[in-house]
C-alpha cells in the first residue's frame, strides 16, 4: 500500500497568516492527489484535486502544489472559518490511502 | 444539487451484522463511483472501497474482504455497505462518497455511526 506522511501533526495560525501542510508518498503517485478539510462532527470536503486543481466553491486562499512523492497545501491567509483538521489522499493506487490528518487552530 | 444520504446511527451487538444505505440525488448515479470510509474517533480515515454505479464493479481495500460487501441499487439511486461479523474494532463512523477518478471524492454523506456493544 503507498503510505500518505503528513506534517505537521498540529499547527497554530494567526490571522493573515500564510500556513503551509506537507504531505510524502512513499512511492510516485503522478500527481493522483487530494486534499480535504474535516470540521468537529463533520464530513471531509474536498478543497483540492488533481494536487493543484482547486473545487469549485473553494475560496482562492487555498492552493495546492507539488510532485512525485512530495506535495503541500497551502493557505495565504489564515482566517477563522479554516479551523480544522486538513487530510491529504493518494487516489493513484488501490487502496486509497489518507494521510494522518494535520489539526489547525487559530492562535 | 448532488446530495447523499445516509441512513442513521445503528447500535448491534457483538457478531451482528448491519447494512448501510446512502441514497443520492442530484446527479446521475451510474456514472460515477461511490467510495465507503471508516473513522474511528479521532483517527484516520481509512478507505473501505468502492463500487461503480452503471454496473456493480467493485475494489476492496484487502483489509476490508471478508468484511464489507458493496452494492448498489440503480433503480433508486442507492448504494449500500453490508458488514458482518462485527467486533468492537468496526465501531466507528462511516462515510460514502461519490468517487470520480479515485482523488476526486467530491460530495460525502453525512457520515453513519456504527457502535458494536452487547
Amino acid at each position: 500500500d503507498i503510505q500518505m506522511t503528513q506534517s505537521p501533526a498540529s499547527l497554530s495560525a494567526s490571522l493573515g497568516e500564510t500556513v503551509t501542510i506537507q504531505c510524502r508518498a512513499s512511492e510516485d503517485i503522478y500527481s493522483g492527489l487530494a486534499w480535504y478539510q474535516q470540521k468537529p462532527g463533520k464530513s471531509p470536503q474536498l478543497l483540492i484535486y488533481g494536487a493543484s486543481s482547486l473545487q469549485d466553491g473553494v475560496p482562492s486562499r487555498f492552493s495546492g502544489s507539488g510532485s512525485g512523492t512530495q506535495y503541500s497545501l497551502k493557505i495565504s491567509s489564515m482566517q477563522t472559518e479554516d479551523e480544522g483538521v486538513y487530510f491529504c489522499q493518494q487516489g493513484l493506487k488501490y487502496p486509497f490511502t489518507f494521510g494522518s490528518g494535520t489539526k489547525l487552530e487559530i492562535k | 444539487e448532488v446530495q447523499l444520504q445516509q441512513s442513521g446511527a445503528e447500535l448491534v451487538k457483538p457478531g451482528a451484522s448491519v447494512k448501510l444505505s446512502c441514497k443520492t440525488s442530484g446527479y446521475t448515479f451510474s456514472n460515477y463511483y461511490m467510495s465507503w470510509l471508516k473513522q474511528m474517533p479521532g483517527q484516520n480515515i481509512e478507505w473501505i472501497g468502492n463500487i461503480y454505479g452503471g454496473n456493480g464493479g467493485t475494489g476492496y481495500n484487502q483489509k476490508f474482504k471478508g468484511k464489507a460487501t458493496l452494492t448498489v441499487d440503480k433503480s433508486s439511486s442507492t448504494a449500500y455497505m453490508d458488514l458482518s461479523s462485527l467486533t468492537s474494532e468496526d465501531s466507528a463512523v462511516y462515510f460514502c462518497a461519490r468517487d470520480y477518478g479515485g482523488y476526486v471524492m467530491d460530495a460525502w454523506g453525512q457520515g453513519a455511526s456504527v457502535t458494536v456493544s452487547s
